[in-house]
């Protein structure tokens, strides 16, 4: 069964730094593209940050560029998103998914994990 | 970038009615589009993807069509259980910008 398992959410005051991480099992994690995705509270979904199999390609929304960093450990079957600067408008459940893509057969998000809520409050 | 505009922001409707959902992109992107389905409190699933192919495990009164830049998310008969917020979503390239949202009530 495939499942993706984040942590490392919590209460943050801004300015501060925050990583997250995603654990993946019941599939080969290393043939993934993995996503981060946010969700403001009451809010729609906002793409974060995507890195490809081999971490050669990534890529960031504009609004977390230059404050936010992902990366994985294809031996630990993990994701991370590490956040610094942190904003208010920052505060959401994180949620990591994964997507299968090649150059031949592009498919979106087909798992997600359960959430990891981050609130950036003084 | 490429925009993302779903319609209507929300809407009502009754159990057995057919509805109708539009997502429309700034640029074409031809049939990468997917639609997720999000009920309250709960992690959003992948419905539709290419278009207009069913996720497995995905109900048949469900169904996508479009290409280029207009979009269709069509439930045949609304049941109780498809009470939920509903986005597309472009994933041809970054990136990879939702809609945002559609919220279905009964």
């Amino acid at each position: 069964e495939v499942q993706l398992g984040e942590s490392g959410g919590g209460l943050v005051k801004p300015g501060g730094s925050l990583r997250l991480s995603c654990a993946g099992s019941g599939f080969t994690f290393s043939d993934y593209t993995m996503n981060w995705v946010r969700q403001a509270p009451g809010k729609g979904l906002e793409w974060v940050s995507s890195i490809s199999t081999t971490s050669y390609y990534i890529y960031y929304a504009d609004s977390v560029k230059g404050r936010f960093t992902i990366s994985r450990d294809n031996a630990k079957n993990s994701l991370y998103l590490q956040m610094d600067s942190l904003r208010a408008e920052d505060t959401a459940m994180y949620y990591c998914a994964r997507r299968w893509y090649t150059p031949m057969d592009i498919r979106p998000f087909d798992y997600w994990g359960q959430g990891t809520l981050v609130t950036v409050s003084s | 970038d490429i925009q993302m505009t779903q319609s209507p922001s929300s809407l009502s409707a009754s159990v057995g009615d057919r509805v109708t959902i539009t997502c429309r992109a700034s640029q074409a992107i031809s049939s990468h589009l997917a639609w997720y389905q999000q009920k309250p409190g709960k992690v959003p699933k992948l419905l539709i993807y290419g278009a207009s192919t069913l996720q497995l495990g995905v109900p048949s009164r469900f169904s996508g069509s479009g290409s280029g830049t207009d979009f269709t998310l069509t439930i045949s008969s609304l049941q109780p259980e498809d009470v939920a917020t509903y986005y597309c979503q472009k994933y041809n390239s970054a990136p990879l910008t939702f809609g945002g949202g559609t919220k279905v009530e009964i």
